[in-house]
């Protein structure tokens, strides 16, 4: 059964980057079928797509966030991670990693089709 | 302001009918992508309701169903029940933005 287990450091200090590991069991990020991405929900607000990696190397990102936003994956420990620099209070947020479909996957539809738990990350110094 | 429009809250009595919307553009609803709608409850990570503007994964029940029609989708959950309050999300792609987009999500409230 497919696992997605989000960690990283709570706490991030305004100005600093934001590092998060996305830990994939039970599947390969490496299949040609799926994408990893990045979701994140500030409190008491709606979901926001962060961006995504493909297998191939391939990244995307939502354009507002393009300039401080990084993804990227280690297949060797079946891992994406995520970097967000300049961080502010807006970005506190609970993470959250997903699997899903996309254009240059095999797949027919482009859902979420499952999530990891989540991680909270509070920026505050 | 999200790419696709919810309404921010829909309610009904136990044993109702509601009804969710959620209206896009021509690059991503209208362009002939999907409509995925999700559940949250409180805490929980969201998980998936309608995949494919009309698919149901197994275990969730008939009585929630979804359609899709020019730049909308809508969620349907019939025969309400305490359970079914939660957040719910729509979710699609959106071809100019080469991104996945959301909707602001919609509260389900059962009176």
């Amino acid at each position: 059964q497919l696992q997605l287990q989000e960690s990283g450091p709570g706490l991030v200090k305004p100005s600093e980057t934001l590092s998060l590991t996305c830990t994939v069991s039970g599947g390969s990020i490496s299949s040609s079928d799926y994408y990893w991405g990045w979701v994140r929900q500030p409190p008491g607000k709606g979901l926001e797509w962060i961006g995504s990696f493909y297998y191939s190397g391939s990244t995307y990102y939502k354009v507002s966030l393009k300039s401080r936003v990084t993804i990227s994956a280690d297949t060797s420990k079946n891992q994406v991670s995520l970097k967000l620099s300049s961080v502010t209070a807006a970005d506190t947020a609970v993470y959250y990693c997903a699997r899903h479909g996309g254009p240059s996957g095999y797949l027919p539809y482009y859902d979420m089709d499952v999530w990891g738990k989540g991680t909270t990350v509070t920026v505050s110094s | 302001q999200s790419v696709l429009t919810q309404p921010p809250s829909v309610s009904g009595a136990p044993g109702q009918r509601v009804t969710i919307s959620c209206t896009g553009s021509s690059s991503n609803i209208g362009a002939g992508h999907d409509v995925h709608w999700y559940q949250q409850l409180p805490g929980i990570a969201p998980k998936v309701l309608i995949y494919g503007n009309r698919n149901r994964p197994s275990g969730v029940p008939d009585r929630v169903s979804g359609s899709k029609s020019d730049t909308s989708g809508t969620l349907a959950i019939s025969g309400l029940q305490a359970e079914d309050e939660a957040d719910y999300y729509c979710q699609s792609y959106d071809s100019s933005l080469s991104g996945w987009v959301f909707g602001g999500g919609t509260k389900l409230t059962v009176l």
